[in-house]
């Protein structure tokens, strides 16, 4: 039962550098999205997909990349990293746009830019 | 904008102390209401989904509650099990797609043997 699956755990960059979260699922989820989590601020959009081939911006977009492949898969991609996206990432998917549908959670990236 | 507030932002229980939770919301046409709790290091775990006022869900120890303005999560004679953060959710329409939550900062609940 894996459930939302994220790689790596923690991850160290230096500024400038670009690097890929990976998420993955095993439940046929047709939506997935991204979340940032920081410190008083609570869980915050990045992007989300609705299928796969399609994907839009959440509310913090700016300096992430995401392409939906497959169903299962559903990468986010730091471009230039910042210091400023130092912040820890969860990955999530639900089974439909049903507001009913529970949505799952990964154990979380914790990423650090220095 | 959706905006959804949670307080207190940090609470202190002596084991079997009771209290509540609050999570108050403003949205256009709420469609859901999420609870989750998360434990340090752990992404965030389903607990309930309410969908209109007057309803209720339980499990275990926590209740949760909602009505037209707010939700609240009760903790009854909690255990040092039941510490961990509370996140609150909502899903409004406009939200183009599901997966788009609006998330509330989170009450941190500590229970003390």
């Amino acid at each position: 039962n894996a459930g939302v699956t994220q790689t790596p755990k923690f991850q160290v960059l230096k500024t400038g550098q670009s690097m890929t979260l990976q998420c993955a699922q095993d439940m046929n989820h047709e939506y997935m999205s991204w979340y940032r989590q920081d410190p008083g601020m609570g869980l915050r959009l990045i992007h989300y997909s609705v299928g796969a081939g399609i994907t839009d911006q959440g509310e913090v977009p700016n300096g992430y990349n995401v392409s939906r492949s497959t169903t299962e898969d559903f990468p986010l991609r730091l471009l230039s990293a910042a210091p400023s996206q130092t912040s820890v990432y969860f990955c999530a998917s639900s089974y439909s746009q049903n507001s009913g549908n529970t949505i799952y959670f990964g154990e979380g990236s914790w990423l650090t830019v220095v | 904008e959706d905006q959804v507030t949670q307080s207190p932002e940090a609470l202190r229980l002596q084991e079997g102390e009771s209290s509540s939770l609050n999570c108050s919301y403003t949205v256009s046409g709420l469609r859901g209401l999420f609870w989750y709790r998360q434990d340090p290091g752990k992404g965030p775990e389903f607990l309930f989904t309410l969908y209109s006022a007057g309803e209720e869900k339980e499990k275990e120890r926590l209740k949760a509650t909602l009505t037209k303005k707010e939700s609240f999560l009760h903790i009854t004679a909690p255990k040092p099990e039941d510490s961990a953060t509370y996140l609150c959710a909502v899903y409004a329409p406009g939200e183009a797609a599901g997966n788009k939550l609006t998330f509330g900062g989170g009450t941190r609940v500590l229970v003390k043997p």
